[in-house]
């Protein structure tokens, strides 16, 4: 059981460039969660998604993208790498109801120099 | 919005001491409450959970109780090892997210 699977691990770009971080999930999860863990920050949302086709901001959404054509994929793509979006990136998703479990991928360490 | 707020660290304790990481939210419901675990390298844990207010969650020794009165959830445990060493966050239940505090790291020396 793979649970919540993220790639890459790591990832150095440069200043401007593009990349998407592709998150997956085989547990039929309705809600998709990427958070950004700056050291000493804890986690900040970025975007979150209650179902197939629908995407919302969260607390930190500016310089990134998401989509959501499939229950299983949740990819964030950075259009415009900046320094400040260096950190460490994780995906989540639980189901919904009373079960609020959250499930963590094992996260992607991006440096954007 | 709904926020948590945990005590600063790093805290670094000997073996077999008791621990407590304070956490404190504010929210305009009734959310439930987490705390989950980082070790090293790794992904988010969830440790342990209370849904309700005077409940208390409770896994691997560590405890803690849903204080509506004083809008707390302490983490607890009465004596720690090495392998707990880890970073600990307090996180609480929105309507369709989840947020988490700034996380506390601990260390446990033998």
């Amino acid at each position: 059981n793979a649970g919540v699977t993220q790639t890459p691990k790591f990832r150095i770009l440069k200043i401007g460039q593009s990349m998407t971080l592709q998150c997956t999930q085989d547990m039929n999860h309705n809600y998709m969660y990427w958070y950004r863990q700056d050291p000493g920050m804890g986690l900040k949302l970025i975007y979150y998604s209650v179902g197939a086709g629908i995407t919302d901001k969260g607390e930190v959404p500016n310089g990134y993208n998401v989509s959501r054509s499939t229950t299983e994929d949740f990819p964030l793509r950075l259009e415009l790498a900046a320094p400040s979006q260096t950190s460490v990136y994780f995906c989540a998703s639980r189901d919904r109801g009373d079960n609020e479990k959250l499930f963590f991928g094992s996260g992607t360490q991006l440096s954007v120099l | 919005g709904d926020s948590v707020t945990q005590m600063e660290g790093p805290v670094t304790l000997s073996e077999e001491a008791f621990l407590t990481i304070n956490c404190t939210y504010t929210a305009t419901g009734y959310p439930s409450l987490f705390w989950y675990v980082q070790y090293p390298g790794e992904g988010l844990q969830l440790l342990l959970k209370a849904t309700k207010a005077d409940d208390k969650g409770s896994n691997k020794g560590f405890e803690a109780t849903y204080r509506k009165e004083t809008t707390s959830f302490h983490l607890e445990k009465g004596s720690v090892q090495v392998s707990d060493s880890a970073v600990y966050f307090c996180a609480l239940s929105g309507d369709n997210d989840m947020r988490f505090g700034a996380g506390t790291r601990l260390t446990v020396k033998p």
